[in-house]
């Protein structure tokens, strides 16, 4: 079945680059996807990348998908206090399928 | 546009006790869902609806019931609540964007079972 694997923490200073894992089992993913989730809050779509796509930059913001690996990545260029969060990835099989989502990476960012 | 919107944001039950959450969406869109979050276990599915007047069972649908009312609308019941339901419910619902199919939640219900 479908399974996706996020590292718990990471803790990062201001002005630094974070980067962010995430695994997947299942080749047959088509999207894939980053949210962000501030504390008492829902879930904010960040960026997602067609699984036939390598990189996908949006400001600050740079995924990259590794296919044979099944590795997905989020990069936070300048990382701010207000990154602060936990990050999820999710992948859908479609995009009428539902998403499978990982555990979340708890992101601080000290001054 | 609102986006999605979830009602009520908190909510206290006694065991036993039945509710309704009701979850509106204004992008149009033919999908929504509900989850559950709890800590540490991310995100999980309790049921989702493809098109209105379907719905189907996700990976936690047991004390569940759900009513795909009309396009807009998707309400999450729980018929006779136990502690094991305490949790945050977000309610989500997706179409095509701009360069792929996206999906939105809403800001969840704070349910606490006593």
């Amino acid at each position: 079945g479908e399974d996706v694997e996020q590292s718990l923490f990471l803790s990062v200073r201001e002005g630094d680059s974070s980067v962010i894992n995430c695994t997947y089992t299942d080749s047959s993913s088509t999207y894939l996807y980053w949210y962000k989730q501030e504390p008492g809050a829902g879930l904010q779509l960040l960026t997602y990348i067609f699984s036939n796509m390598d990189m996908k930059q949006d400001q600050r913001l740079t995924v990259l998908l590794n296919k044979k690996d099944k590795h997905l990545s989020l990069r936070i260029a300048d990382t701010q206090t207000g990154d602060s969060a936990i990050y999820f990835c999710a992948e859908s099989l479609s995009g009428y399928s539902t998403l499978t989502f990982g555990k979340g990476t708890m992101l601080l960012v000290s001054p | 546009n609102a986006g999605v919107t979830q009602t009520p944001k908190f909510q206290v039950l006694k065991t036993g006790q039945s509710m309704t959450l009701q979850c509106a969406q204004d992008m149009n869109h033919n999908s929504m869902y509900w989850y559950r979050q709890d800590p540490g276990m991310g995100l999980r599915l309790i049921y989702y609806s493809a098109s209105e007047g379907t719905t189907d069972k996700g990976e936690v649908p047991n004390g569940y019931n759900v009513s795909r009312l009309n396009k807009r609308e998707f309400s999450l019941r729980l018929e006779s609540a136990a502690p094991s339901q305490t949790s945050v419910y977000f309610c989500a619902s997706s179409g095509e964007g701009d360069s792929g199919y996206e999906q939105y939640f809403g800001p969840g219900t704070r349910l606490t079972v006593t």
